[in-house]
């Protein structure tokens, strides 16, 4: 099967930079997504890493290691708006299979 | 208008009755997927579709069932409802195993 791992829930101040991991374990996949959702609202599509390396999008960029089976998504000069939970998400055959989310709290 | 809409968006209904959620899109996406969400368990999968004759269950299939009536139209079926499904769903389309996925805006059931 697949499991994919993050902390539940991270706090940060207003212009900060913070990291939300995401280890996994499952036998092969075609790259690692993050997505943002804020309270009510629908998932929206952060970034994606189909190779190892770093990925850059404006003020979030995204992290894969396939041989740490681990990725991170940086979240830099934090806006009290990047409050939200936080999903990494596997892509694997044809299926999209999510890890457990990690709240982020943005404080004044 | 939204590219995938997802009706009721929210529901309450008793114990043992039939319920159905309904998810459309425009995005002419062949992939589409139901995801059940509950706090601290992140968003897991129910089952997917490649195509109207191909249907694939997720990790959580057991209780529901679906239907894909054409590209566009991928509904949620429970059959009898248990207070354990009381969750939020959302349908999602995607283009390739690559690209991002889509997501409605969810439907609220309770059942009570």
């Amino acid at each position: 099967g697949q499991s994919l791992e993050q902390p539940s829930e991270v706090t940060a101040v207003e212009g900060a930079i913070v990291q939300i991991n995401c280890t996994y374990q499952t036998s092969g996949f075609y790259g690692l997504s993050w997505y943002q959702q804020h309270d009510g609202g629908a998932p929206t599509f952060l970034s994606y890493n189909g190779l190892d390396g770093l990925e850059e999008t404006g003020r979030f960029s995204s992290f894969l290691s396939r041989s740490d089976s681990y990725g991170y998504l940086l979240l830099q000069e934090l806006q009290m708006k990047d409050s939200a939970s936080y999903f990494c998400a596997l892509g694997r055959t044809d299926k999209l299979i999510f890890g457990t989310g990690t709240r982020l709290q943005v404080f004044p | 208008d939204a590219d995938v809409t997802q009706t009721p968006r929210n529901r309450i209904t008793k114990t043992g009755k039939r319920i159905m959620l309904e998810c459309s899109q425009t995005k002419g996406h062949d992939r589409m997927y139901w995801y059940r969400q509950d706090p601290g368990l992140g968003l897991r999968l129910i089952y997917y579709s490649f195509d109207v004759k191909d249907i694939n269950k997720g990790e959580i299939s057991d209780g529901y069932s679906v239907s894909r009536q054409a590209q566009a139209k991928f509904s949620l079926s429970l059959e009898s409802a248990i207070p354990n499904q009381t969750a939020l769903y959302f349908c999602a389309t995607r283009g390739d195993r690559y690209t991002e996925a889509f997501f409605g805006q969810g439907t609220r059931l309770t059942v009570v």
